[in-house]
């Protein structure tokens, strides 16, 4: 089992919708990272959080601490939303990052 | 400019060759690291940097050296080259604290 389970792994949506991706973790963290790999194959961090809620653009990052769970919303999606996003946890004094297998977005007209 | 840029982006070559990945951040970071994906997009840590000095070295084969001869490049030198290396090799740099995590591009690497 995975130190850190993301769900779904495939997700397909029609543009306008809004989506969620969840992201549940077993170790220790000091912070999680949101991240986006497009079709391209670059990496991109969209968010990194240590509790709360951010926000950027249609973008938004929620964390449970104590639940040991972040989710990743779009609202009003588009298809150049369609990416594999991935949650990593970063752990230790090492800041290394320990990542999710990815849920990958399709998002047609 | 470029904020984390890796050499080559692609890479063929024959096994039991030896190959170097290099890397350089123009971030002002700490920290660099190599991770490698492979096949089914799994990423996963292989080392770490702070400062020129290695803190992480996650059981990959003594095959994989890192040299960092300075604190905005991290190399990556493989020898003698078997075909399931092939993947994706990602250079990473961030702050001490894990902010302003910055990702290559990548390099493909194809061991035939």
């Amino acid at each position: 089992k995975n130190e850190v389970e993301q769900s779904p792994q495939n997700l397909t949506a029609q543009e306008g919708e809004f989506i969620t991706i969840n992201c549940s973790y077993s170790v220790g963290i000091s912070a999680l990272h949101w991240l986006q790999q497009h079709p391209g194959g670059g990496i991109v961090s969209l968010f990194m959080l240590s509790s709360g809620k951010k926000k950027h653009g249609r973008l938004i990052a929620t964390i449970n601490i104590q639940e040991k769970h972040s989710s990743l919303h779009i609202t009003a999606s588009h298809p150049r939303d369609s990416a594999v996003y991935i949650c990593a946890a970063l752990t230790g004094t090492a800041s290394k990052l320990t990542f999710g297998t990815g849920t990958r977005l399709q998002v047609t007209l | 400019d470029t904020a984390v840029s890796q050499t080559p982006k692609y890479l063929v070559t024959q096994m039991g060759n030896d190959k170097s990945i290099k890397c350089e951040q123009n971030l002002g970071h700490d920290t660099m690291y190599w991770y490698k994906q492979d096949s089914k997009k799994f990423l996963k840590i292989m080392f770490s940097y702070n400062n020129k000095e290695l803190i992480i070295n996650e059981t990959v084969p003594n095959r994989f050296s890192p040299k960092s001869p300075d604190k905005a490049h991290l190399n990556l030198h493989i020898n003698s080259l078997e075909l399931g290396d092939s993947a994706v090799y990602f250079c990473a740099s961030s702050q001490d604290s894990g902010h302003g995590y910055t990702f290559g591009s990548g390099t493909r690497l194809t061991v035939v």
